[in-house]
């Protein structure tokens, strides 16, 4: 079935430690998006890719960083975590940019990442 | 996030009655209004989109849209314990702007 595949499910790392959350996906979607999101909280939006194009939210911090090589794949690199990084973090795909009438968003499964 | 307003809750349905769910939302370019469904741990399933002002159903699920009033509404008829979840009321705008709302969390007692 065409999907949105994150790995791992849970990552734990350590303070300072940098990490790399993975996300493919079968859709054949022009955009993928990443959020971070902490409990009882609305999932938040770090960046989207519309293609190869990187768009970064005004608020994502710096250590922060995503790598779209191709299509199907997109990453997220947290250089330096911090204990309040600690959070489920999904990835998801649109067929089109916000706004279009394809913009539907598919969500993976989500990466719960630890920070000890 | 403020640009989508939901009431948190809980939300206390029994079994086999309508839950009504409600977003408001601050600006009237918004263009695509969506409802997702999170259980508690999960990721968010999306429910229903909706683009153009009146109603739209999908089995049990009816989503409601008035862009004169700035808010979309989810009706869940005949609601059963499995669909207790947090339910996540989201919009996007023609400037590349996506917002998703705090949630309310909804309980189904038998």
């Amino acid at each position: 079935d065409a999907m949105v595949i994150q790995n791992p499910r849970y990552q734990v790392t350590q303070f300072g430690k940098p990490v790399t959350l993975s996300c493919s996906q079968t859709l054949n979607h022009n955009v993928m998006y990443w959020y971070q999101q902490k409990s009882s909280q609305a999932p938040k939006l770090l960046f989207h890719y519309y293609d190869k194009d990187f768009n970064n939210e005004a608020d994502t911090p710096d250590n922060f960083q995503s790598r779209r090589p191709n299509t199907s794949f997109c990453f997220l690199d947290i250089r330096s975590p911090g204990l309040g990084d600690a959070a489920m973090y999904l990835c998801a795909t649109s067929r089109d940019g916000p706004g279009r009438i394809t913009d539907t968003q598919y969500f993976g499964p989500g990466t719960r990442l630890t920070v000890l | 996030q403020k640009e989508v307003e939901q009431n948190s809750g809980p939300l206390s349905v029994p079994e086999g009655a309508i839950a009504s769910l409600n977003c408001t939302y601050s600006d009237r370019v918004s263009q695509s209004f969506f409802w997702y469904r999170q259980y508690s741990g999960k990721s968010p399933e999306l429910i229903m989109s909706i683009y153009s002002n009146g109603d739209k159903e999908d089995g049990r699920f009816t989503a409601q849209l008035n862009k004169a009033s700035q808010y979309v509404s989810l009706l869940i008829r005949d609601s059963q314990p499995s669909d207790s979840a947090t339910y996540l009321c989201a919009r996007t705008t023609a400037g590349n702007q996506f917002y998703f709302g705090t949630g309310t969390s909804l309980t189904v007692i038998p």
